[in-house]
Protein backbone atom coordinates (compact mmCIF):
# COMPACT_ATOMS: atom_id res chain seq x y z
CA UNK A 1 0.00 0.00 0.00
CA UNK A 2 1.37 3.36 -0.96
CA UNK A 3 2.37 5.71 2.06
CA UNK A 4 3.92 8.92 2.80
CA UNK A 5 7.44 8.63 4.19
CA UNK A 6 10.17 10.89 5.83
CA UNK A 7 13.45 11.64 6.45
CA UNK A 8 15.49 11.87 8.78
CA UNK A 9 13.48 10.05 11.67
CA UNK A 10 15.54 11.78 13.69
CA UNK A 11 17.56 14.96 13.54
CA UNK A 12 19.37 17.15 16.54
CA UNK A 13 20.40 20.39 15.84
CA UNK A 14 21.65 23.41 17.24
CA UNK A 15 19.85 26.57 17.95
CA UNK A 16 20.62 29.17 15.09
CA UNK A 17 21.21 26.00 12.43
CA UNK A 18 19.12 25.50 9.31
CA UNK A 19 17.69 21.99 8.95
CA UNK A 20 15.63 20.65 5.72
CA UNK A 21 13.17 17.95 6.85
CA UNK A 22 12.06 16.07 4.09
CA UNK A 23 8.93 14.01 2.79
CA UNK A 24 8.36 12.16 -0.58
CA UNK A 25 3.85 12.12 -0.49
CA UNK A 26 1.80 9.07 -1.86
CA UNK A 27 2.82 9.18 -5.91
CA UNK A 28 -0.22 10.63 -7.53
CA UNK A 29 -1.64 13.01 -4.76
CA UNK A 30 -1.88 16.43 -5.15
CA UNK A 31 -1.62 18.30 -1.67
CA UNK A 32 0.69 18.53 0.75
CA UNK A 33 0.93 19.38 4.35
CA UNK A 34 3.39 19.66 7.18
CA UNK A 35 2.32 19.58 10.45
CA UNK A 36 4.12 19.86 14.35
CA UNK A 37 3.22 17.70 17.23
CA UNK A 38 5.36 19.40 20.46
CA UNK A 39 4.95 16.74 23.14
CA UNK A 40 2.56 16.39 25.32
CA UNK A 41 0.65 18.68 22.79
CA UNK A 42 -1.86 18.47 20.27
CA UNK A 43 -0.93 18.19 16.41
CA UNK A 44 -0.88 21.45 14.75
CA UNK A 45 -1.39 22.95 11.31
CA UNK A 46 1.70 24.64 9.49
CA UNK A 47 1.52 24.82 5.87
CA UNK A 48 -0.66 23.36 2.66
CA UNK A 49 0.46 23.20 -0.43
CA UNK A 50 -0.67 22.90 -4.50
CA UNK A 51 0.39 23.20 -7.30
CA UNK A 52 3.81 24.82 -6.74
CA UNK A 53 2.65 27.51 -4.27
CA UNK A 54 1.19 27.44 -0.54
CA UNK A 55 -2.38 27.64 -0.63
CA UNK A 56 -2.82 28.16 3.33
CA UNK A 57 -0.39 28.46 6.26
CA UNK A 58 -1.29 28.95 10.23
CA UNK A 59 0.14 31.47 12.51
CA UNK A 60 2.96 29.36 13.56
CA UNK A 61 4.76 29.51 9.54
CA UNK A 62 6.26 32.58 10.21
CA UNK A 63 9.31 33.94 7.90
CA UNK A 64 11.70 30.98 9.06
CA UNK A 65 9.72 28.67 7.15
CA UNK A 66 9.59 27.68 4.01
CA UNK A 67 8.43 24.67 1.59
CA UNK A 68 9.19 23.86 -1.65
CA UNK A 69 8.90 20.83 -4.05
CA UNK A 70 12.09 20.50 -5.50
CA UNK A 71 11.17 18.02 -7.91
CA UNK A 72 8.78 15.54 -9.00
CA UNK A 73 8.80 13.60 -5.92
CA UNK A 74 10.26 15.53 -2.76
CA UNK A 75 7.98 17.89 -0.98
CA UNK A 76 11.00 19.72 1.83
CA UNK A 77 9.98 22.19 4.82
CA UNK A 78 13.33 23.83 6.09
CA UNK A 79 13.43 25.93 9.28
CA UNK A 80 15.90 28.55 8.42
CA UNK A 81 17.20 29.90 11.91
CA UNK A 82 15.96 27.25 14.46
CA UNK A 83 15.07 27.83 17.66
CA UNK A 84 14.37 26.09 21.18
CA UNK A 85 10.71 25.84 20.61
CA UNK A 86 10.92 24.26 17.37
CA UNK A 87 11.72 20.75 18.84
CA UNK A 88 8.62 18.82 17.68
CA UNK A 89 7.51 15.91 15.95
CA UNK A 90 7.26 17.05 12.00
CA UNK A 91 4.46 15.44 10.25
CA UNK A 92 4.11 15.62 6.60
CA UNK A 93 0.38 14.28 4.94
CA UNK A 94 -0.84 14.09 1.63
CA UNK A 95 -4.27 14.07 -0.49
CA UNK A 96 -5.74 13.12 -3.80
CA UNK A 97 -8.47 15.96 -3.76
CA UNK A 98 -10.47 13.22 -6.32
CA UNK A 99 -10.92 11.22 -3.54
CA UNK A 100 -12.63 13.45 -1.82
CA UNK A 101 -11.04 16.59 0.66
CA UNK A 102 -10.56 15.09 4.11
CA UNK A 103 -8.22 11.86 3.36
CA UNK A 104 -4.88 13.08 4.28
CA UNK A 105 -2.81 10.73 4.73
CA UNK A 106 0.41 10.99 7.37
CA UNK A 107 3.71 9.99 7.42
CA UNK A 108 5.54 9.10 10.46
CA UNK A 109 7.10 11.96 10.96
CA UNK A 110 10.96 13.28 11.96
CA UNK A 111 11.66 13.95 15.55
CA UNK A 112 13.57 17.37 15.61
CA UNK A 113 15.37 18.40 18.45
CA UNK A 114 17.35 21.80 18.69
CA UNK A 115 19.77 22.11 21.70
CA UNK B 1 -13.96 28.82 24.17
CA UNK B 2 -11.71 26.36 22.86
CA UNK B 3 -12.47 25.26 19.38
CA UNK B 4 -11.93 21.58 20.23
CA UNK B 5 -12.10 19.74 23.40
CA UNK B 6 -10.68 16.08 24.12
CA UNK B 7 -10.87 14.52 27.47
CA UNK B 8 -7.34 13.60 27.04
CA UNK B 9 -7.59 10.57 29.23
CA UNK B 10 -6.06 8.14 29.96
CA UNK B 11 -8.94 5.70 29.59
CA UNK B 12 -8.58 2.19 30.45
CA UNK B 13 -10.88 -0.71 29.81
CA UNK B 14 -10.51 -4.87 29.55
CA UNK B 15 -10.56 -6.34 26.59
CA UNK B 16 -14.25 -6.66 25.28
CA UNK B 17 -15.50 -3.75 26.10
CA UNK B 18 -17.30 -0.72 24.41
CA UNK B 19 -15.15 2.45 24.43
CA UNK B 20 -16.75 6.10 23.84
CA UNK B 21 -14.61 8.63 22.81
CA UNK B 22 -15.97 12.20 22.31
CA UNK B 23 -15.44 15.68 21.77
CA UNK B 24 -17.05 18.90 21.35
CA UNK B 25 -16.33 21.69 19.00
CA UNK B 26 -16.98 25.21 19.00
CA UNK B 27 -16.91 26.47 14.96
CA UNK B 28 -20.03 26.14 13.38
CA UNK B 29 -18.10 26.15 10.18
CA UNK B 30 -16.60 22.80 10.33
CA UNK B 31 -17.47 20.08 7.66
CA UNK B 32 -15.93 17.01 8.02
CA UNK B 33 -15.65 15.13 11.23
CA UNK B 34 -12.78 13.02 11.46
CA UNK B 35 -11.34 10.46 14.23
CA UNK B 36 -7.40 9.51 13.73
CA UNK B 37 -5.84 7.16 15.81
CA UNK B 38 -1.79 7.40 16.43
CA UNK B 39 0.47 4.72 17.87
CA UNK B 40 3.33 6.04 19.75
CA UNK B 41 5.90 8.11 17.40
CA UNK B 42 4.25 7.76 14.66
CA UNK B 43 1.93 9.22 12.57
CA UNK B 44 -1.91 9.81 12.86
CA UNK B 45 -3.89 6.95 10.99
CA UNK B 46 -7.04 7.90 9.43
CA UNK B 47 -9.90 5.75 10.78
CA UNK B 48 -13.35 7.12 10.00
CA UNK B 49 -14.82 10.74 8.58
CA UNK B 50 -18.23 11.55 8.22
CA UNK B 51 -19.43 14.71 6.33
CA UNK B 52 -22.91 15.49 8.31
CA UNK B 53 -24.94 14.72 11.44
CA UNK B 54 -25.84 10.53 12.11
CA UNK B 55 -24.09 7.59 12.26
CA UNK B 56 -21.47 5.80 10.26
CA UNK B 57 -20.17 2.31 10.70
CA UNK B 58 -17.19 0.06 9.59
CA UNK B 59 -16.94 -3.17 11.16
CA UNK B 60 -16.22 -2.26 15.25
CA UNK B 61 -16.38 1.21 14.88
CA UNK B 62 -19.24 3.86 14.95
CA UNK B 63 -18.65 7.19 14.36
CA UNK B 64 -21.65 9.61 15.63
CA UNK B 65 -21.87 13.59 14.85
CA UNK B 66 -24.75 15.97 16.10
CA UNK B 67 -24.41 19.11 14.74
CA UNK B 68 -27.06 20.99 17.08
CA UNK B 69 -24.94 19.88 20.16
CA UNK B 70 -21.22 20.71 18.62
CA UNK B 71 -20.13 17.01 19.45
CA UNK B 72 -18.77 14.00 17.31
CA UNK B 73 -18.52 10.22 19.59
CA UNK B 74 -16.04 7.44 18.44
CA UNK B 75 -17.38 3.81 19.59
CA UNK B 76 -15.33 0.92 19.69
CA UNK B 77 -16.99 -2.41 20.07
CA UNK B 78 -15.27 -5.69 21.08
CA UNK B 79 -12.16 -3.55 21.87
CA UNK B 80 -8.87 -5.69 21.31
CA UNK B 81 -5.31 -5.17 22.44
CA UNK B 82 -4.45 -3.62 19.42
CA UNK B 83 -6.81 -0.58 19.64
CA UNK B 84 -4.37 0.58 22.10
CA UNK B 85 -3.57 4.42 21.23
CA UNK B 86 -4.45 7.53 21.19
CA UNK B 87 -7.33 8.79 19.34
CA UNK B 88 -7.70 12.08 17.75
CA UNK B 89 -10.87 13.91 16.81
CA UNK B 90 -10.24 16.37 13.87
CA UNK B 91 -12.62 18.60 12.25
CA UNK B 92 -11.68 20.69 8.88
CA UNK B 93 -13.83 22.80 6.11
CA UNK B 94 -13.04 21.33 2.66
CA UNK B 95 -9.38 21.44 1.59
CA UNK B 96 -8.36 23.43 4.41
CA UNK B 97 -5.68 22.62 7.53
CA UNK B 98 -7.58 19.95 9.80
CA UNK B 99 -7.91 21.32 13.38
CA UNK B 100 -7.34 18.48 15.54
CA UNK B 101 -8.14 17.88 19.28
CA UNK B 102 -5.82 16.82 21.86
CA UNK B 103 -6.36 13.34 21.71
CA UNK B 104 -7.44 10.59 24.16
CA UNK B 105 -5.28 7.89 24.96
CA UNK B 106 -6.50 4.38 25.26
CA UNK B 107 -5.37 1.22 26.94
CA UNK B 108 -7.20 -2.11 26.34
CA UNK B 109 -6.07 -5.13 28.65
CA UNK B 110 -6.18 -8.52 27.69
Amino acid sequence: EPEVTQTPSHQVTQMGQEVILRCVPISNHLYFYWYRQILGQKVEFLVSFYNNEISEKSEIFDDQFSVERPDGSNFTLKIRSTKLEDSAMYFCASSDRDRGPVEQYFGPGTRLTVT
Amino acid sequence: QKEVEQDPGPLSVPEGAIVSLNCTYSNSAFQYFMWYRQYSRKGPELLMYTYSSGNKEDGRFTAQVDKSSKYISLFIRDSQPSDSATYLCAFNQAGTALIFGKGTTLSVSS
